[in-house]
């Protein structure tokens, strides 16, 4: 399995900050990595896939980077629908994985 | 509009079976896979596996191989989800996502399907 690590576990930020969340893989993945944003009682969203293709609909705030083994996940001004929990995801090989999750948080 | 409808909570007692499901509208529902994802209590998403409803072609998490059965019937465009014998540990709840074609990320989710396993 391709294990996943997400950075920090918890971030404290206000409104207007610009975030940034790591996600580092244990091997290379190329640029097969989703980002992927989940509120309370409420099923995942993707924002980001192919490490840096915003999905429809996604605001432009949102932007990813990185390939290989190092991804990260950018809020440029964060706004207050932002707080959430952010999960990447591998799909470069079978079994499919997900990192630990970071939850952003209204400082 | 694409959606998934995942079928109602469970609570059950640990040792019984169960069955969940999830329903494709919107789409060609054998083009696309469809998987299963776990989150436990306060906790992360887990992959636990996918299948092709066109061929029943199925990929397990090796986590969950021989733990749950993952399976489709094309004719009323729904997925499931099964356990033979469940374990206080299955409590949680789970997500089916359809696979964004060409690719291995969920694009469209279910709404979450709340397993209780409790004596």
């Amino acid at each position: 399995d391709i294990q996943m690590t997400q950075s920090p576990s918890t971030l404290s930020a206000s409104v207007g900050d610009r975030v940034t969340i790591t996600c580092r893989a244990r091997q290379s993945i190329s640029s097969w990595l989703a980002w992927y944003q989940q509120k309370p009682g409420k099923a995942p969203k993707v924002l980001i896939y192919k490490a840096s293709s915003l999905e429809s609909g996604v605001p432009s705030r949102f932007s990813g980077s990185g390939s290989g083994t190092e991804f990260n996940l950018t809020i440029s001004s964060l706004q207050p629908d932002d707080f959430a929990t952010y999960y990447c995801q591998q799909y470069n090989s079978y079994p499919l994985t997900f990192g630990g999750g970071t939850k952003v948080e209204i400082k | 509009e694409v959606q998934l409808v995942q079928s109602g909570a469970e609570v059950k007692k640990p040792g019984e079976s169960l069955k969940i499901s999830c329903k494709g509208s919107g789409y060609r529902f054998t083009s696309y896979w469809i998987g299963w994802v776990r989150q436990m209590p306060g906790k992360g998403l887990e992959w636990m596996g996918i299948i092709y409803p066109g061929d029943s072609d199925t990929r397990y998490s090796p986590s969950f191989q021989g733990q749950v059965t993952i399976s489709a019937d094309k004719s009323i465009s729904t997925a499931y989800l099964q356990w033979s014998s469940l374990k206080a540990s299955d409590t949680a709840m789970y997500y089916c996502a359809r696979v964004k074609t060409g690719t291995n990320f969920f694009d469209y989710w279910g709404q979450g399907t709340l397993v209780t396993v409790s004596s």
